[in-house]
């Protein structure tokens, strides 16, 4: 079992540019969270799938953030037009069932962005 | 609505002393999950620890933590830290209980960093 999968690792982009990441859920699991870490703000909830249907997307930024799972194996969230602010450790995590509940949540190694 | 503090952002200990991290939550059901997470530097988060049985002591990893409902507090606590400890440290919530819905997710706490000295 590889885990969650995460590419880029680190990405560097401009200000104004659009940054794409992925991630790919461990087999099986059914549900795919999307955070954002920063020393300030901690982990920040964005959005969440299960069975690749948005459940709730009440942390994302409703401007230039979205999401995507068009399958059971890889999940994107994109950003347009990054802006510094958005420099961030961007963390994916799945799980078996809902997420919530008793079901342990395994995130991926995290893409590091860097909007210049 | 449902919350979690941990109201220390930086815990500074030296090896050998105890350890304590504070998670205090809210939330309007009787059936909270809490959950204690540690992401070292360099790897992915992982989970530690997890209750949702009141004044029952969870241990794992030499870390224990007892769920409180009376005072709602799930704080994470070792008998003697290690130099290997140092780490983010965050609480969780369920803000569903099981059984009430199926489109739960967690609430977390800003987290904790453990820096363990020599």
């Amino acid at each position: 079992n590889a885990g969650v999968i995460q590419t880029p690792r680190h990405k560097v982009t401009g200000k104004g540019q659009e940054a794409t990441l992925w991630c790919e859920p461990i087999s099986g699991h059914s549900a795919v969270f999307w955070y954002r870490q920063t020393i300030v703000q901690g982990l920040e909830f964005l959005t969440y799938f299960r069975n690749q249907a948005p459940i709730d997307d009440s942390g994302m930024p409703k401007e230039r953030f979205s999401a995507q799972m068009p399958n059971q194996s890889h999940s994107t969230l994109k950003i347009q037009s990054t802006q510094p602010q958005d420099s961030a450790v961007y963390l994916c995590a799945s799980s078996s069932r809902g997420g919530g509940n008793q079901d342990t949540q395994y995130f991926g190694p995290g893409t590091r962005l860097l909007v210049l | 609505g449902d919350s979690v503090t941990q109201k220390e952002g930086l815990v500074t200990l030296t090896e050998g002393l105890p350890v304590m991290l504070n998670c205090t939550y809210q939330t309007i059901y009787s059936n909270a999950f809490l959950f204690w997470y540690v992401h070292y530097l360099n790897e992915s988060p992982r989970l530690l620890l997890k209750s949702s049985t009141d004044n029952k002591r969870t241990e794992h990893q030499g870390f224990h933590a007892t769920l409180h409902k009376s005072s709602s507090s799930f704080h994470l606590q070792k008998s003697s830290a290690q130099l290997s400890d140092s780490a983010l440290y965050y609480c969780a919530l369920s803000d569903t209980p099981f059984g009430v819905g199926d489109n739960s997710k967690l609430i977390w706490g800003l987290g904790t960093s453990l820096v363990v000295n020599p």
